[in-house]
């Protein structure tokens, strides 16, 4: 699987303070390019993605920042919350993510109220 | 609705022990994943089905571990023998390969311990 890396490994962020998360990819086939959340004890659950098509896609707090040039896309959480810590996981597939997703290793966010 | 159901949530073995993990897919969907969770290595893709044929298992660490999926509602991940090296968190994922947004649905993992 082609690899994709994330930054930072672990943030610590104030409440009402801006998250931000970022990931590189190399493979140039990828299309999709999700973000997935996970809470202690479940799975990941997706929480925003964005095509290529587009160098930004925001979802209320959540935005995505994407730079096809640079192979390089980002998370901000904005007006972060407590019930915003999590770990966040970036991803991509090419296809669309028919054939499943490579993963970055997460980012351990935790938002001190 | 049922999201995707894993069982066990929690297995501790011995090693050399034969583990099997069960994954019951959201009624619909036609594609299957199956990851592993380390804090080593983060989430890896073992393998995954289309309509209940696996595709690509090139992610499934060695002969000891199969997979199989005998029709669209229940798959398993069978580890013989089981090594102290495969404790992990193992989730199990489905889809509906087609749709646009190639969204993943994760159940709740089985988290495995070999001593």
């Amino acid at each position: 699987q082609q690899q994709v890396k994330q930054s930072p490994q672990s943030l610590i962020v104030q409440k009402g303070g801006i998250s931000i998360i970022n990931c590189a990819y190399e493979n140039t086939a990828f299309d999709y390019f999700p973000w997935y959340q996970q809470f202690p004890g479940k799975g990941p659950a997706l929480l925003i993605a964005i095509r290529p098509d587009v160098s930004e896609k925001k979802e209320g707090r959540f935005t995505i920042s994407f730079n096809k040039s640079a192979k390089q896309f980002s998370l901000h959480i904005m007006d972060s919350q407590p019930g915003d810590s999590a770990t966040y996981f970036c991803a991509a597939s090419p296809g669309g993510g028919a054939d499943g997703l490579t993963f970055g290793k997460g980012t351990h966010l935790i938002i001190q109220p | 609705d049922a999201g995707v159901i894993q069982s066990p949530r929690h297995e501790v073995t011995e090693m050399g022990q034969e583990v099997t993990l069960r994954c019951k897919p959201i009624s619909g969907h036609n594609s299957l994943f199956w990851y592993r969770q380390t804090m080593m290595r983060g989430l890896e893709l073992l393998i995954y089905f289309n309509n209940n044929v696996p595709i690509d298992d090139s992610g499934m660490p060695e002969d000891r571990f199969s997979a199989k999926m005998p029709n669209a509602s229940f798959s398993t991940l069978k580890i013989q023998p089981s090594e102290p090296r495969d404790s992990a968190v193992y989730f199990c994922a489905s889809s509906h390969r087609g749709f646009d947004t190639g969204e993943l649905f994760f159940g709740e993992g089985s988290r495995l311990t070999v001593l």
